[in-house]
């Protein structure tokens, strides 16, 4: 297994500005996904941070409100921008091997609130 | 991606067994079934895996039909500590489907 730590942990953040979360793993590792939950809701991909190419997005997602970057296979960052309230939300990264895409393991999450 | 259906919540005492059941019925041939718990505050973590019959691990049994379309995670003799949010997800795996779709989940609230 994988031990994956972010930070960070939390923070409280105006409308408008940007926070970065980084996402650190142990071992290098081929597969990251960011993720959002929302208060009492289950997780929703954000996107696949790919190693050396641009992040691939899911539906409902963009560069623009959430740049990507994976400069090499143990690290990553998730930059929220122009936060909105709607923004608040937990913020979480997981790490798979290629081929074991279903055997994900998950940091301990970024609380953000967005006044 | 095959959609997964769960029970909202179920409600136990401990020392009791808990059998939760997931319906798939989309399965696809080389999708596995997996499934996490989730502690308030935390991640997500990896219980179980399975592709068909049993599965057996230190924490958990997965009992899967021959026709695949759905799955049962039992716990045995549950304590406090297994109150938690429980999802199950199917996948494929070799890179035939390259990402998770996490479910409602099943919140498991157990009783003194």
């Amino acid at each position: 297994s994988a031990v994956i730590s972010q930070k960070p942990s939390r923070d409280i953040c105006q409308r408008g500005t940007s926070l970065t979360i980084q996402c650190q793993v142990d071992s290098q590792v081929t597969m990251m996904f960011w993720y959002r939950q929302q208060p009492g809701q289950s997780l929703t991909l954000i996107a696949t941070a790919n190693q050396g190419s641009e992040a691939t997005y899911e539906s409902g997602f963009v560069i623009d409100k959430f740049p990507i970057s994976r400069p090499n296979l143990t690290f990553s960052t998730l930059t929220v921008s122009n936060m909105s309230p709607e923004d608040s939300s937990i913020y979480l990264c997981s790490v798979a091997d290629r081929g074991s895409v279903e055997t994900q393991y998950f940091g301990p999450g970024t609380r953000l609130l967005v006044l | 991606l095959a959609k997964t259906t769960q029970p909202i919540s179920m409600d136990s005492y401990e020392g009791q067994e808990v059998n939760i059941t997931c319906s798939h019925n989309n399965i696809a041939t080389n999708d596995y079934i997996t499934w996490y718990q989730q502690f308030p505050s935390q991640g997500p973590r990896f219980i179980i895996q399975g592709y068909k019959t049993k599965v057996t691990n230190e924490v958990a049994s997965l009992f899967i039909p021959a026709d695949r379309k759905s799955s049962t995670l039992s716990l045995p003799r549950v304590s406090l500590s297994d109150t938690a949010v429980y999802y199950c997800l199917v996948g494929g795996r070799g890179g035939a489907t390259n990402k998770l779709i996490f479910g409602t989940g099943t919140l498991l609230a157990v009783q003194p």
